[in-house]
């Protein structure tokens, strides 16, 4: 069974811009949670989505954003980017609930100059 | 309010010794826990978990160990290995997993040949 797939895998972008990030899910999946790791602060959840609906939010701005579509991949947008966006964006899957074992992709990381 | 806390950012053992990684946690609400491996630009790996209703959890070379009444667990690693060199992170949710997954900052382990 394939895992958790991310893309792009990195990509360098410039203050005021915006920048959308894929996950596709293990097939099945139907939880896809997003989280950010910065050095020092570990693994800040974004949001999760089930069934294209978002079931949860972290505590980000509003130009943090994202979407689930009938096949449970997501995309994650963020507007307006700040240099302290730079980041690793990682994706989780897990079957139904955001609590259970969740699978993580690869990751996205992005440089925002 | 962190939630988990990993309090050593870092620990360093020879090939061979013992590991061990500690967590604690606040929320007494808590019952299902979880440790994940993660390698530079990669995501992190579902490593072993725990339920609050067993206190021990055995996997090959990994254990993990959880005292509810200390609100703490800890992870195992014997004999460690330096494919083994990595950072750990613990994890925590509620409601059997129906909850979000609250991370811990992460344990940098260096495994010395």
């Amino acid at each position: 069974k394939a895992g958790v797939t991310q893309t792009p895998r990195y990509l360098i972008k410039t203050r005021g811009q915006q920048v959308t990030l894929s996950c596709s899910p293990i097939s099945g999946h139907r939880s896809v949670s997003w989280y950010q790791q910065t050095p020092g602060q570990g693994l800040q959840f974004l949001f999760e989505y089930f069934s294209e609906t978002q079931r949860n939010k972290g505590n980000f701005p509003g130009r943090f954003s994202g979407r689930q579509f009938s096949n449970s991949r997501s995309e994650m947008n963020v507007s307006t980017l700040e240099l302290g966006d730079s980041a690793l964006y990682l994706c989780a899957s897990s079957l139904i609930s955001r609590g259970e074992t969740q699978y993580f992709g690869p990751g996205t990381r992005l440089l925002v100059l | 309010d962190q939630q988990v806390k990993q309090n050593s950012p870092s620990l360093s053992v020879q090939e061979g010794r013992i590991s061990i990684l500690n967590c604690d946690y606040t929320n007494s609400m808590f019952d299902y826990f979880l440790w994940y491996k993660k390698y530079p630009a990669e995501g992190p790996t579902f490593l072993i978990s725990i339920s609050s209703i067993k206190d021990k959890n055995e996997d090959g070379r990994f254990t993990v160990f959880l005292n509810k009444s200390a609100k703490h667990l800890s992870l195992h690693i014997v004999p460690s290995q330096p494919g083994d060199s990595a950072v750990y992170f613990c994890a925590a949710s509620a409601q059997g997993g129906s909850e979000k997954l609250v991370f811990g900052k992460g344990t940098k382990l260096t495994v010395n040949p």
